[in-house]
C-alpha cells in the first residue's frame, strides 16, 4: 500500500520560473510530514517538517528558494523557485518525531526536476 | 557531507558474507538514522537510534554519541541489500546532517 503520493513524478523548469509539488498522505496514522532534496550529486538534506494544517516555513539554499505549506491534515505542497540545478525532491510521513515513531518513517517515490 | 563521513565510500560484497559500514560524525549529535536508497530510487528508512543498538532481521546497527559515530552491520548479504546506504546524524531537532553515502552492491 502506497503511504504517500507525490506529484508532479518529474517537471522540465524553465530557468527562473517556480513550481509547486504536493504531496498527499494516505494514512493519518503518519501525520507528520517532511520534504528533503537530493541534489545531482546525491547529496541529501532535509528541507522541513510541518505537522498542522496553516504551517507555513521558508527556507532559502544555495541553488533554491523553498515554501513550504501543511495545507490539509493529508496534504503538503513545496513551492520551489529560482532553482540553479535540478534536484529530487522527497515527502516523507513519519507517526512523530522522536523514538519509536521515528522507526515509522515512510518517503513517497519523488519529484524530479531538471532545469531548462 | 564533511560533518557526517561514511566508509567506505563504495563496496562489492559476495552473497552470504556479513560487511560493516560506518559513519563518523564531527558534529554533536543526538540521534541517527540509517537509510538505503535502492537502485530504482526508492528510499527506505532503515533505523532511527538513540545511543546505543537496534537490531532487525539481518541488520544491526550501534550509535556511540561519546566516540561520536554509528555502524550498520549487514549479516548474510542478500541480492536486494543492494543500493547505497546513508546515515544522518540529527541534534534535538535542530537540523539533520547526511553523509555522501556508501554504496553497496551485493554480487552472486
Amino acid at each position: 500500500v502506497t503511504l504517500l503520493e507525490q506529484n508532479p513524478r518529474w517537471r522540465l523548469v524553465p530557468r527562473g520560473q517556480a513550481v509547486n509539488l504536493r504531496c498527499i498522505l494516505k494514512n493519518s496514522q503518519y501525520p507528520w510530514m517532511s520534504w528533503y532534496q537530493q541534489d545531482l550529486q546525491k547529496q541529501l538534506q532535509w528541507l522541513f517538517t510541518l505537522r498542522s494544517p496553516g504551517d507555513k516555513e521558508v527556507k532559502s539554499l544555495p541553488g533554491a528558494d523553498y515554501l513550504a505549506t501543511r495545507v490539509t491534515d493529508t496534504e503538503l505542497r513545496l513551492q520551489v523557485a529560482n532553482m540553479s540545478q535540478g534536484r529530487t525532491l522527497y515527502c516523507t510521513c513519519s507517526g512523530g518525531l522522536g523514538g519509536d515513531n521515528q522507526d515509522t518513517q515512510y518517503f513517497g517515490p519523488g519529484t524530479r526536476l531538471l532545469v531548462l | 557531507g564533511d560533518k557526517v563521513k561514511q566508509s567506505p565510500s563504495a563496496l562489492s560484497l559476495q552473497e552470504g558474507t556479513n560487511s560493516a559500514l560506518r559513519c563518523n560524525f564531527s558534529i554533536a549529535a543526538t540521534t541517527v538514522q540509517w537509510f538505503l536508497q535502492n537502485p530504482r530510487g526508492s528510499l527506505i528508512n532503515l533505523f532511527y537510534l538513540v545511543p546505543g543498538t537496534k537490531e532487525n532481521g539481518r541488520l544491526k546497527s550501534t550509535f556511540n554519541s561519546k566516540e561520536s559515530y554509528s555502524t550498520l552491520h549487514i549479516r548474510d548479504a542478500q541480492l536486494e541489500d543492494s543500493g547505497t546506504y546513508f546515515c544522518a546524524a540529527d541534534n534535538s531537532g535542530t537540523y539533520q546532517r547526511f553523509g555522501t553515502g556508501t554504496k553497496l552492491q551485493v554480487v552472486p
